[in-house]
């Protein structure tokens, strides 16, 4: 089936630093979501996109979806400690009604 | 607020045991979702239900079956446990196609 390249697989930066992260597709989506897992915890939302080209932010975090849609990426501007966790892009292809695919995660890791 | 609830957070079983992780949805969701979140394989759909009364396979479907008899509720079942079944569980909801998805937070489950 379809597969979301994501990367980098995991980062170590330090507290303040901006964060950039992407994930890739062969494939058509119309739709690309953010997530964030911390811990022991489930995929929380955190930013949606349904249009080639949009932009969204929420607070220190902005995601484009790419004017292909084949890709998306994350970025977080002035890291802090607690933004540690796994990111994970999702998608829905094009021609399908119900299926998000699901990137691998990035595990970033932030020192303080 | 709740979201999605899943019951129990742990468990531990042998193999040949059988058992039911219990999903529920408060947010009047048509769709749901069970993932298995596995090391380096990121989350995988296992079975989905559209509405109630209706369920499908997804991409790993084989020693799991489903049940939605009410709207809220989506349950897993394993027949018969089998180590290759230790996982985490992650049951989500969303309120249609194209939609993000909402995740509950999880069903640790050892099988030895």
């Amino acid at each position: 089936g379809q597969q979301l390249n994501q990367s980098p697989q995991s980062m170590f930066i330090q507290e303040g630093e901006d964060v950039s992260m992407n994930c890739t597709s062969s494939s058509i989506f119309n739709t690309w979501l953010w997530y964030k897992q911390d811990p022991g915890e489930g995929p929380v939302l955190l930013i949606a996109l349904y249009k080639a080209g949009e932009l969204t932010s929420n607070g220190r975090l902005t995601a484009q979806f790419g004017i292909t849609r084949k890709d998306s990426f994350l970025n977080i501007s002035a890291s802090i400690p607690s933004d540690v966790g796994i990111y994970f892009c999702a998608g829905q292809e094009e021609g399908s009604n119900y299926k998000l695919t699901f990137g691998k995660g990035t595990l970033l890791t932030v020192n303080p | 607020n709740a979201g999605v609830t899943q019951t129990p957070k742990f468990r531990v079983l042998k193999t040949g045991q059988s058992m039911t992780l219990l999903c529920a949805q408060d947010m009047n969701h048509e769709y749901m979702y069970w993932y298995r979140q596995d090391p380096g394989m990121g989350l995988r759909l296992i079975h989905y239900s559209v509405g109630e009364g209706t369920t499908a396979k997804g991409e790993v479907p084989d020693g799991y079956n489903v049940s939605r008899l009410k709207k809220q509720n989506f349950l897993l079942g394993l027949e018969s446990a089998a180590p290759s079944q230790t996982s985490v569980y992650f049951c989500a909801s969303s309120s249609t196609t194209g939609k993000p998805q909402h995740f509950g937070d999880g069903t640790r489950l050892s099988i030895l």
